[in-house]
């Protein structure tokens, strides 16, 4: 099984929809990314998050670290969102390294 | 400023040859690491630093050759190619302390 899990893998949207991807995790962690692949190839960091939520424009993020799960919420889609989310996470103990999930592909149409 | 500079974006390499792919970083990150990227299997860790000097393996480092004499650099070595390794290959730092990782632009790597 792998240690970070993101549904879903695909997910196709109406512009302006509400739009939620998650991510769970079964390691403990010092802290969860949240990166955007563009099309193109290049890789954007979108958070950082330990605990509670964050707010980047129409990007919302939060973590629960009880339940070890993060979600990543985009209001008001919009074809330029259309990218795949990665969710990675820091492992805990001392460890460097990032451990990443498989990513979910959003396709918002116009 | 530039970010992280990642070459070269494009390379075909015959099995058995050697190459280093370079990775450079302006903004004084003491960390630093090299992703791989396939199809079906995400992003994966090949090597990491926490500074110059400190090198670690990460998830699948067979194959792959690191050094980190300075902050700035942090080279990628393959050493004998192989099929295998054909891959897209991520250079990034940052993301200690409440900062985020900088990626690279990739290198595009087939081994032939």
């Amino acid at each position: 099984k792998n240690e970070v899990e993101q549904s879903p893998q695909n997910l196709t949207a109406q512009e302006g929809e509400f739009i939620t991807i998650n991510c769970s995790y079964s390691v403990g962690i010092s802290a969860l990314h949240w990166l955007q692949q563009h099309p193109g190839g290049g890789i954007v960091s979108l958070f950082m998050l330990s605990s509670g939520k964050k707010k980047h424009g129409r990007l919302i993020a939060t973590i629960n670290i009880q339940e070890k799960h993060s979600s990543l919420h985009i209001t008001a889609s919009h074809p330029r969102d259309s990218a795949v989310y990665i969710c990675a996470v820091m492992k805990g103990g001392g460890s460097e390294k990032l451990v990443f999930g498989k990513g979910t592909k959003l396709t918002v149409n116009p | 400023n530039a970010g992280v500079t990642q070459t070269p974006k494009f390379q075909v390499l015959k099995t058995g040859q050697s190459m280093t792919l370079q990775c450079a970083q302006d903004m004084n990150h003491e960390y630093m690491s090299w992703y791989r990227q396939d199809p079906g299997m995400g992003l994966r860790l090949i090597h990491y630093s926490v500074g110059a000097g400190i090198t670690d393996q990460g998830e699948v480092p067979n194959g792959y050759n690191v050094s980190r004499s300075t902050t700035e650099d942090f080279p990628l070595r393959l050493l004998s190619a192989a099929p295998s390794q054909t891959s897209v290959y991520f250079c990034a730092s940052g993301g200690q302390g409440n900062y985020g990782y900088t990626f690279g632009s990739g290198t595009r790597l087939t081994v032939v």
